[in-house]
């Protein structure tokens, strides 16, 4: 089993859509959890972190449940700057992150 | 909004050829990180670095990679002897404590090894 593991995309939504994206990892001693973001070429941005009571940022809302390592992110309303690539990260040591491949989301118009 | 800075943006070399890819993390950040992604891949640890000494290295960091912190500010990255497979994008990053509240990442520095 990878470590953290993602649908692999792409999602293609019209704008308004509501999407959502799942992972899942590996390591059940992970105690931290991310969503970040990736444009295409670009650096990691951190979207958001994930907490287990689960959490919410805007249009963005965040689970985790860690009895079956499943994470999840959904998008409400969804924009064209939506569009990008979206990571699920988890700690997997004392200081690193293990990163997913990432699905891409793309919103049209 | 603090950044961290990598330079260059893109560097060419030819193989066997030694590189140093520069950072300057946010200056009141203690945790210090080399992260690549080859293109089309994920993003992968390569090390970590606290209190001038390295904390954590993957199996990807062997004996041809080094890190430094020559001076309060800068983290560099050196490869002695580039290889056509360490062609990638290679990003800094670095964090207040730990992993808990996830990094700020530089822009990277794009290698490519010809």
């Amino acid at each position: 089993r990878k470590e953290v593991e993602q649908d692999p995309g792409p999602f293609n939504v019209p704008e308004g859509a509501t999407v959502a994206f799942n992972c899942t990892y590996s390591n059940s001693a992970s105690q931290s959890f991310f969503w970040y973001r990736q444009d295409c070429r670009k650096e990691p941005k951190l979207l958001m972190s994930v907490y287990s009571s689960g959490n919410e940022d805007g249009r963005f809302t965040a689970q985790l449940n860690r009895a079956s390592q499943y994470i999840s992110l959904l998008i409400r309303d969804s924009k064209l700057s939506d569009s990008a690539t979206y990571l699920c990260v988890v700690n997997r040591g004392y200081s690193t992150l293990t990163f997913g491949k990432g699905t891409m989301l793309l919103v049209s118009p | 909004e603090p950044e961290v800075t990598q330079t260059p943006s893109h560097q060419v070399t030819q193989m066997g050829q030694e590189v140093i890819l520069r950072c300057v993390p946010i200056s009141n950040h203690l945790y210090f990180y080399w992260y690549r992604q080859i293109l089309g891949q994920k993003v992968e640890f390569l090390v970590s670095f606290y209190n001038n000494e390295i904390s954590e290295k993957s199996e990807i960091f062997d004996d041809q990679f080094s890190v430094e912190r020559p001076d309060g500010s800068n983290f560099t990255l050196k490869i002695r002897s580039t290889k056509l497979e360490d062609s990638a994008m290679y990003f800094c990053a670095s964090s207040l404590d730990r992993v808990d509240y996830g990094y700020t990442f530089g822009s990277g520095t794009r290698l490519t090894v010809v």
